[in-house]
């Protein structure tokens, strides 16, 4: 597609489900990150992907959030038993670089609500 | 601790009054610093990246500046479509990964 693609684009969950985000990045670009954004708040960090390589987790808050990625395809975050405090917007991101100064393309982020 | 701040959180403006905005980055060792307009709803689009203190760029209304411990914004003459929260992020020698301020909330009245 014409840019990154993210589904659903609102959720709402009650607390303790599981919930899976979706992001298409764009065709060709290496690199994707998820971020996370609370209201009023900066990006926050949660995981990168850069092709084939093993992905760094560090920004993960907690072993409940997991995400994969297959290749410079699809990506899926998932978070498990979820908790009031993680109702926020996710952001997804890709790049043509991986690593390095680059221009990341956003899509339009899922807001996820836990009542 | 790496770290960056903006200023103010929230800006208001009359149609056609220029301002700046501020970004305050205190990090070890900067590789760019760079720009973001965020519309509600929508995830952040980028503008500018900044590499060295000194360098400017400009688009349409917008020019960007650095120096070793800030950047500015500058919005001239803004208009009604310029409303919006711009960010302003680094990536620092150490972390590759952007460091993130929480930007500012920019609202142009007609």
């Amino acid at each position: 597609g014409a840019g990154v693609s993210q589904s659903p684009s609102n959720k709402v969950t009650e607390k303790g489900k599981d919930v899976e985000l979706r992001c298409d990045p764009i065709s060709g670009h290496t690199a994707l990150y998820w971020y996370r954004q609370r209201l009023g708040q900066g990006l926050e960090f949660l995981i990168y992907f850069q092709g084939n390589s093993a992905p760094d987790k560090s920004g993960l808050p907690s072993d409940r959030f997991s995400a994969e990625r297959t290749g410079e395809s699809v990506s899926t975050l998932t978070i498990q038993r979820t908790q009031q405090e993680d109702s926020a917007v996710y952001l997804c991101a890709s790049s043509l670089w991986g690593t390095g100064v680059a221009e990341a393309f956003f899509g339009q982020g899922t807001r996820l609500t836990v009542v | 601790e790496d770290q960056v701040t903006q200023s103010p959180e929230a800006l208001r403006l009359q149609e056609g009054e220029s301002s700046s905005l501020n970004c305050s980055y205190t990090v070890s060792g900067l590789r760019g610093l760079f720009w973001y307009r965020q519309d509600p709803g929508k995830g952040p689009e980028f503008l500018f990246t900044l590499y060295s203190a000194g360098e400017e760029k400009e688009k349409e209304r917008l020019k960007a500046t650095l120096t070793k411990k800030e950047s500015f914004l500058h919005i001239t003459a803004p208009k009604p479509e310029d409303s919006a929260t711009y960010l302003c992020a680094v990536e620092t020698d150490s972390n590759y990964q952007l460091i993130w301020g929480a930007g500012t909330k920019l609202i142009i009245k007609p």
